[in-house]
C-alpha cells in the first residue's frame, strides 16, 4: 500500500515550457486535490476532483489543468511554465473531504527559469 | 469563499512548555477544522481535527479546542519536547465541504 505517490520529485523547466505532474493513490479514494506551497502562504489549492470525471477550480487555478479520467489518477498540467509557478506542489487525496482526512504525497519541487 | 486566518507565524517555547496556536475562520458553516505537521522537507500529516459538534478533543499532549460562535480554534501543545519542533497548519472546509483551506502555518520551536 504506497497510499499517494506523486513523480518527478524534483523538476527544472525554463518558461514557456509545459509538463505535467503525476499523482496516483491506491486507496480507492474519491476526493483528490492539488496544493502549491510557497514560503509564508501555506497550502493553496490549485483544483480538486470529488470524483473519475469531475474537476473543479481552487483558489489558484491560473495557469494549472486537470482532468479525472481515472479513480486512481489525477494528473496536473502546467501549460507555459512561469516563474511565478516555482513552488513546492503536493497532491493530496480522501475518502471523502466530509469524513476522512487527506493524505498527502511528499511533494514535487518546481523550479522555473 | 473561507478564509483561514493563523496566529502567530513563528513560536519559541522552552522543552516542557506549553504550545498555543489560534486561527480564526470566516464561514460560519465550516464545519471540520484539522491541524497538520509538517517536519522540514516532509509531507504535511494529519495530528488531530475536530468536528462543529464537539467543543474540544484531546489525544494524547495535543488537544484542539473550537468557539464557533467567535469562529476560532486552536491548537495546544502541552510538555513540548524538541521533536515537537515544525510547521503546524490550520484547516478549514468551505460550505460546500469540498474544499480545505489552509491556514499560512506556523512555525514552532523548542528550544531544549
Amino acid at each position: 500500500n504506497a497510499g499517494v505517490t506523486q513523480t518527478p520529485k524534483f523538476q527544472v523547466l525554463k518558461t514557456g515550457q509545459s509538463m505535467t505532474l503525476q499523482c496516483a493513490q491506491d486507496m480507492n479514494h474519491e476526493y483528490m486535490s492539488w496544493y502549491r506551497q510557497d514560503p509564508g502562504m501555506g497550502l493553496r489549492l490549485i483544483h480538486y476532483s470529488v470524483g473519475a470525471g469531475i474537476t473543479d477550480q481552487g483558489e489558484v487555478p491560473n495557469g494549472y489543468n486537470v482532468s479525472r479520467s481515472t479513480t486512481e489518477d489525477f494528473p496536473l498540467r502546467l501549460l507555459s511554465a512561469a516563474p511565478s509557478q516555482t513552488s513546492v506542489y503536493f497532491c493530496a487525496s480522501s475518502y471523502s473531504l466530509a469524513y476522512s482526512p487527506l493524505h498527502f504525497g511528499n511533494g514535487t519541487r518546481l523550479t522555473v527559469t | 469563499g473561507e478564509n483561514v486566518e493563523q496566529h502567530p507565524s513563528t513560536l519559541s517555547v522552552q522543552e516542557g512548555d506549553s504550545a498555543v496556536i489560534k486561527c480564526t475562520y470566516s464561514d460560519s458553516a465550516s464545519n471540520y477544522f484539522p491541524w497538520y505537521k509538517q517536519e522540514l522537507g516532509k509531507r504535511p500529516q494529519l495530528i488531530i481535527d475536530i468536528r462543529s459538534n464537539v467543543g474540544e478533543k484531546k489525544d494524547q499532549r495535543i488537544a484542539v479546542t473550537l468557539n464557533k460562535t467567535a469562529k476560532h480554534f486552536s491548537l495546544h501543545i502541552t510538555e513540548t519536547q524538541p521533536e515537537d519542533s515544525a510547521v503546524y497548519f490550520c484547516a478549514a472546509n468551505d460550505q460546500y465541504g469540498n474544499k480545505l483551506v489552509f491556514g499560512a502555518g506556523t512555525i514552532l520551536r523548542v528550544k531544549s
